[in-house]
């Protein structure tokens, strides 16, 4: 299983672009990419998924290099209600979560 | 996106007795269930994976006959947290894939409090 490795916390400001980045150096060939957001008290929402290259939809672009051991998630002009916990998963069979990313985004 | 209704968001119940959490895929034929705790500040730890049909695969360290998981249908699965103690008080999360290579979608959660 692959383990992801991300940083503990960020803080931003409304309206910047914010770029989480995520490392899984044992990624299986079989493994698709996975970003999940979530509030207090809530299950995780799922964001965005990608294999390689990049993969953009109305809330996020997610960005994998050649050799998928790493991706970055890209938020564009966030707001306070981003202001979240966010997780990578190298997911295949199990979903195992690691520590995740505590976003903060401050006015 | 797809969705999962996971009932009831909020219980409590008395010490020595069982409690049963649902969830459901409204939308799509859920082939593999996957049953979270989760503590304050926490990340989510997986308890198990249950694939429609068959015995679920518990984690290491969780007790299979203290959270008994069952997944009898493609859109139904349920975590019954038997005789429950106050050290099982916690968030449990269930979340519902289609496919191995596909999304899975989360329920909203369960807050336990065993008195």
């Amino acid at each position: 299983l692959a383990k992801t490795t991300q940083p503990i916390s960020m803080d931003s400001y409304e309206g910047q672009e914010v770029n989480i980045t995520c490392s899984h150096n044992n990624i299986a060939t079989n493994d698709y990419i996975t970003w999940y957001q979530q509030f207090p008290s809530q299950g995780p929402r799922f964001i965005i998924q990608g294999y390689k290259t990049k993969v953009t939809n109305e809330v996020a672009s997610l960005f994998i290099p050649a050799d998928r051991k790493s991706s970055t998630l890209s938020l564009p002009r966030v707001s306070l209600s981003d202001t979240a916990v966010y997780y990578c998963l190298a997911q295949g069979g199990k979903l195992i979560f690691g520590q995740g990313t505590e976003l903060s985004v401050k006015p | 996106g797809a969705v999962v209704s996971q009932h009831p968001s909020r219980v409590i119940c008395k010490s020595g007795t069982s409690v049963k959490i649902e969830c459901r895929s409204l939308d799509f034929q859920a082939t593999t269930m996957f049953w979270y705790r989760q503590f304050p500040k926490k990340s989510l730890m997986l308890m198990a994976t249950s694939n429609e049909g068959s015995k679920a695969t518990y984690e290491q360290g969780v007790e299979k006959d203290k959270f008994l998981i069952n997944h009898a249908s493609l859109t139904l699965s349920t975590l019954t947290v038997t005789s429950a103690h106050p050290e099982d008080s916690s968030f449990y999360i269930c979340s519902a894939r289609e496919d191995w290579n596909t999304e899975a979608f989360f329920g909203q959660g369960t807050r336990l409090t065993v008195v």
